[in-house]
């Protein structure tokens, strides 16, 4: 069965820092693309960035280029997200999702863990 | 970036009723467009993939079509399970980017 765990949220302060973590299972995890994906409180889903398999590309979407960071550690079936320079707009659910490679889809979603950015 | 608009934002509907939700891509992305289902409290699951593709265990009553700009997830006959709310997701290129979501609620 594939299981994607994610821990690491939080409650921070703006300009604060936070590192996010998703530990899988039930695949081989250094074969896919992987993502992390945010909800805002009530809102829709939008994509943060993506990493391929052997972490030599990253994509990130505009908002956080410069201040976030996705990492992946393959002997440990580990995905990261280093969040920096936190703002209140980045308080969200993060979920970890299997997937991201370009003309391919997300198709296995952690549970989602919650970063809420507010002094 | 690519702009995904759905429609309706929200729909009600009857258990055995048949329903459509569209998405339109502010630019051609050819067949590269998938959909989700979220269920309150719940992470998204994705239910079908490159427009028509129904992902493994989603049941038949779920179908996707269109093509470049404009597509269609249709429920052939809702049952209570499926009120939840609906994302389409374009992977045409990144930022990948979803449309705004479609709640389908019950009448």
């Amino acid at each position: 069965e594939v299981q994607l765990v994610e821990s690491g949220g939080g409650l921070v302060q703006p300009g604060g820092s936070l590192r996010l973590s998703c530990v899988v299972s039930g695949f081989t995890f250094n074969t896919y693309w992987m993502s992390w994906v945010r909800q805002a409180p009530g809102k829709g889903l939008e994509w943060v960035a993506n990493i391929k398999q052997d972490g030599s590309e990253m994509y990130y979407v505009d908002s956080v280029k410069g201040r976030f960071t996705i990492s992946r550690d393959n002997a440990k079936n580990s995905l990261y997200l280093q969040m920096n320079s936190l703002r209140a707009e980045d308080t969200a659910v993060y979920y970890c999702a299997r997937g991201g490679v370009i003309r391919g889809r997300f198709d296995n979603w952690g549970q989602g863990t919650l970063v809420t950015v507010s002094s | 970036d690519i702009q995904m608009t759905q429609s309706p934002s929200s729909l009600s509907a009857s258990v055995g009723d048949r329903v459509t939700i569209t998405c339109r891509a502010s630019q051609s992305i050819s067949s590269y467009l998938n959909w989700y289902q979220q269920k309150p409290g719940k992470a998204p699951k994705l239910l079908i993939y490159a427009t028509s593709t129904v992902q493994g265990g989603v049941p038949s009553r779920f179908s996707g079509s269109g093509s470049g700009t404009d597509f269609t997830l249709t429920i052939s006959s809702l049952q209570p399970e499926d009120f939840a709310t609906y994302y389409c997701q374009q992977s045409y290129s990144t930022p990948y980017s979803f449309g705004q979501g479609t709640r389908l609620e019950i009448k």
